[in-house]
């Protein structure tokens, strides 16, 4: 039990929808980043917020956005989804940044786009 | 561009002998690395870290080993129990940097 929770746990979609992934962080916790998991694949970095501001992005396109809430919450919005979009969306919280200690995943929401 | 890399795929060992994960990477920027474990449906959970200051760092049947010079680290299991069956993710970060690399992840089967 991480105290990290992740809603839904499931989702489909279709192609060009929006879809918004949701997080709770554990308590405490200032930093929320959000990973994309592909089949076979390593997590991959999308963004990470610090106490509500953006603070690092990877290799994804604008169409990938994110909120963090002053109650730790955070929310991934993916607009015009795409097939590729599929995966296991994690996301994971810790304390302080920069990220020299660990991260404490949810259970990941598994985003099927058709 | 694959910064950290498992080149082993999966992993069977035999109840009770060592489980040997091994893990490389690439950028001479990270100075902290972790391995985590996730079972099916579930999200990966922290196992045990090293930071670059360190070789060694042990907890109970977990220890890692980091290799600075040759950019890589490993972690072994002993004794590998059937429960320890799952996929292995070794990741790294660095103070300037402030997210995880991952790698592929390794699929660890302990058989009885």
């Amino acid at each position: 039990e991480t105290g990290v929770t992740q809603s839904p746990t499931h989702l489909i979609k279709t192609r060009g929808q929006q879809v918004t992934l949701r997080c709770s962080s554990q308590s405490g916790h200032n930093t929320v980043s959000w990973y994309q998991q592909a089949l076979g694949q390593g997590p991959q970095f999308i963004f990470q917020y610090y106490r509500e501001e953006e603070n690092g992005r990877g290799n994804f396109p604008p169409r990938f956005s994110g909120l963090q809430f002053p109650n730790y919450s955070s929310e991934l919005n993916v607009n015009a989804l795409e097939l590729d979009d599929s995966a296991l969306y994690l996301c994971a919280s810790s304390l302080g940044t920069p990220l020299n200690t660990e991260a404490f995943f949810g259970q990941g929401t598994r985003l099927t786009v058709v | 561009d694959q910064q950290v890399k498992q080149n082993s795929p999966s992993l069977s060992v035999q109840e009770g002998r060592i489980s040997i994960l091994n893990c490389d990477y690439t950028n001479s920027m990270f100075d902290y690395f972790l391995w985590y474990k996730k079972y099916p449906a579930e999200g990966p959970t922290f196992l045990i870290s090293i930071s670059s200051i360190k070789d060694k760092n042990e907890d109970g049947r977990f220890t890692v080993f980091l290799n600075k010079s040759a950019k890589h680290l490993s972690l072994h299991i002993v004794p590998s129990q059937p429960g320890d069956s799952a996929v292995y993710f070794c990741a790294a970060s660095g103070s300037t940097l402030g997210r995880l690399y991952f790698g592929r992840g390794t699929q660890l089967t302990v058989w009885p």
